[in-house]
């Protein structure tokens, strides 16, 4: 069946370092993946996406990495900072047909950034 | 500036007890969609409207349902609501097939 999962349910890094928080899908048949934040009593929030046509991507200090031949993907935060404290999801975009996406979320990653 | 707008954004409603959650978009998107997320876990999707077409999706339970009036507004109502249904609720929308959500801040309900 379709899955989208996480290796690290929480992750405590120190304010400054980097962060890598990581996601495993099942659906190959995916082309497109996003990351969003989760602050706590928020929606999410967009962070990165990337196509299946691409293996990194990078923003304002966050890179994605994908890589379809073991079904992975990967949020890297570059000096993370206390604001980035946060529930993380990947989410799997799939197009069921009928012209519109469908997105099955993972199950997340709680980062907690120290001082 | 608001795009996706749900009110309220607390809601306590009594076992039993019809309750509706809205949705409004200023994006003029194609597809809104429910999805019900419990503490600690992911958004699961519901159902969703692609324009006026209503897709439910297979395990959503029959005590929820929705409304979609116009392109702007998205109805969640709850028949009956129980005490698993305690969560929060939210609203996205999407252009159509292959682009992004845009998410609302949610609606927590309690149910007492």
């Amino acid at each position: 069946g379709e899955s989208v999962g996480l290796h690290l349910p929480t992750l405590s890094v120190q304010e400054g370092d980097n962060s890598i928080i990581n996601c495993a899908y099942s659906n190959s048949a995916s082309d497109y993946f996003i990351w969003y934040k989760q602050e706590s009593g928020k929606g999410p929030q967009f962070i990165i996406d990337i196509r299946s046509n691409m293996d990194k991507r990078q923003g304002q200090r966050v890179t994605v990495l994908l890589n379809k031949t073991v079904k992975h993907l990967s949020l890297q935060i570059a000096a993370t900072q206390p604001g980035d404290s946060a529930v993380y999801f990947c989410a799997e975009n799939i197009l069921p047909g009928g012209g519109y996406n469908k997105l099955i979320f993972g199950a997340g990653t709680r980062l907690a950034v120290h001082p | 500036d608001a795009m996706v707008i749900q009110n309220p954004r607390y809601q306590v409603t009594q076992f039993g007890k019809p309750v509706t959650l809205s949705c409004s978009q200023t994006l003029n998107h194609n597809v809104m969609y429910w999805y019900q997320q419990k503490s600690s876990q992911a958004p699961k999707l519901l159902f969703h409207y692609y324009d006026k077409d209503f897709n439910n999706e297979a395990d959503t339970p029959d005590n929820f349902q929705s409304r979609r009036p116009n392109t702007s507004f998205c109805f969640l109502d709850i028949r009956s609501p129980g005490l698993g249904d305690a969560a929060m609720y939210l609203c996205a929308t999407s252009r159509g097939a292959g682009e992004g959500y845009t998410f609302g801040s949610g609606t927590r309900l309690t149910v007492v």
